[in-house]
């Protein structure tokens, strides 16, 4: 089975703090996305990589960077944290493009910025 | 960008009973998919349907797509206490890789 596992399931951080929220995923897949996910606003993709050190933006990129220096593990970085970004973070991976194949998620990290 | 939304946001039912779910979306398709979301958790993918697909099942699932009104529907039969989550349509977006999900429909199946 496709695992993606991300660092960490609660994050607690103040407010302009550097934050990394780490994903990895186990199956080879070359893409690997990052969403938030806010009540009422439903999953927002925030950056992702189709392949290694290729990153593309997504819908709501400011405020945040990402890397991917492996295939594997695709990193989220807030530079400076605000209590705006205060939210549920999903990681995600596919196999190649969403018009064949569908996307495996990691299980959240329930971020809290203070 | 947001192109699936669902329809009704919020359905309960008891056990025993099927949920009808409906999805909405603007612009064409090559496929839509069906995730389910546990409270607190990660997405699971259910089904994935194409543009010329009609029909998909999936054990007590039931997918159906009709591209002339953007419209897709999720059946799920003979409910179970178990299914209370939220689900969620997905269309792959403009850039072929990244998915557009829907606002979700927050099941809850009573016993």
């Amino acid at each position: 089975d496709v695992k993606v596992t991300q660092s960490s399931r609660y994050l607690v951080k103040r407010t302009g703090e550097k934050v990394f929220l780490e994903c990895v995923q186990d199956m080879d897949h070359e893409n690997m996305f990052w969403y938030r996910q806010d009540p009422g606003l439903g999953l927002r993709l925030i950056y992702f990589s189709y392949d290694v050190k290729m990153k593309e933006k997504g819908d709501i990129p400011e405020g945040y960077s990402v890397s991917r220096e492996k295939k594997e593990r695709f990193s989220l970085i807030l530079e400076s944290a605000s209590t705006n970004q205060t939210s549920m973070y999903l990681c995600a991976s596919s196999f190649t493009r969403v018009t064949k194949y569908e996307q495996y998620f990691g299980p959240g990290t329930r971020l809290t910025v203070t | 960008s947001q192109q699936g939304e669902e329809d009704p946001q919020a359905l309960s039912i008891q056990e025993g009973e099927n949920a009808t779910m409906n999805c909405s979306y603007k612009t064409s398709i090559n496929n839509l998919q069906w995730y389910r979301q546990n409270s607190g958790r990660g997405l699971v993918h259910l089904i994935l349907i194409r543009s010329n697909e009609r029909e998909k099942h999936s054990g007590r699932l039931r997918v159906t797509l009709d591209t002339s009104k953007k419209s897709s529907s999720l059946l799920i039969t003979a409910s179970r206490a178990a299914d209370t989550a939220s689900y969620f349509c997905a269309t792959d977006g403009s850039s072929g890789y990244a998915l557009n999900f829907g606002k979700g429909t927050s099941l809850l199946v009573t016993p």
